[in-house]
């Protein structure tokens, strides 16, 4: 059984980068895809984008301009980086992994609340 | 950008039927994925692929979708299932996910 965890600074000044990391255990992350979606305070769910293990990346169009992630297999990690932050990047942050077959997120991190202030 | 369109909220007493509906122009296409958040906790998926159930979801969850609209319907709704419920899809293209805004079922 996979678990995620999320990390990284949780606290960005505005116009700075925020960069997270999700590292996986229990399983690869080879041949995979990899989500970060995040929830602000009082809005709803957002897609941010996805990494495969081979490097593929999807992302979302209003973030594209700022917006990468990467995967580093030797770390089984998968990362983001938002770079020019504000205060409406606050929010809870979740990596989550697709399901091999199915395309749903099966897997998810406990998330990570970063504030940009 | 794509949307999808929720209603913000539900409210059902229980052992009633709660609807939520999600349109959006792609969705003769593409299929619905439905998520289930409860405070604080991560999302949890309830409906893949329009109407399949993963194992371990109650079976008075189900899904379907025609035309533009995809519905989630709770057949006896528990008090547990009270939490924030958001569709999920793409657009045409694939390229673009988005999740609904999402509809706050209350059952009481």
């Amino acid at each position: 059984q996979v678990q995620l965890r999320e990390s990284g600074p949780r606290l960005v000044k505005p116009s700075e980068t925020l960069s997270l990391t999700c590292t996986a255990s229990g399983d690869s992350i080879n041949n995979y895809y990899w989500n970060w979606i995040r929830k602000s305070p009082g809005k709803g769910l957002e897609w941010l984008g996805f990494i495969h293990s081979s490097g593929v990346a999807n992302y979302s169009p209003s973030l594209r301009s700022r917006l990468s992630m990467s995967a580093d297999t030797s770390k089984n990690q998968v990362s983001l980086n938002l770079t020019s932050a504000t205060v409406a990047d606050t929010a809870v942050y979740y990596c989550a992994r697709d399901h091999p077959t199915s395309g749903y997120f099966d897997h998810w991190g406990q998330g990570i609340l970063v504030t940009v202030s | 950008s794509y949307e999808l369109t929720q209603p913000p909220s539900v409210s059902v007493s229980p052992g009633q039927t709660a609807t939520i509906t999600c349109s959006g122009d792609a969705l003769p296409k593409k299929f619905a994925y439905w998520y289930q958040q409860k405070s604080l906790q991560a999302p949890m998926v309830v409906i893949y692929e329009d109407n399949k159930r993963p194992s371990g979801i109650p079976e008075r969850f189900s899904g379907s979708s025609s035309g533009t609209m995809a519905t989630l319907t709770i057949t006896g709704a528990q008090v547990e299932d009270e939490a924030e419920y958001f569709c999920y899809s793409t657009d045409v293209s694939g390229k673009d996910s988005v999740f609904g805004g999402g509809t706050k079922l209350t059952v009481l």
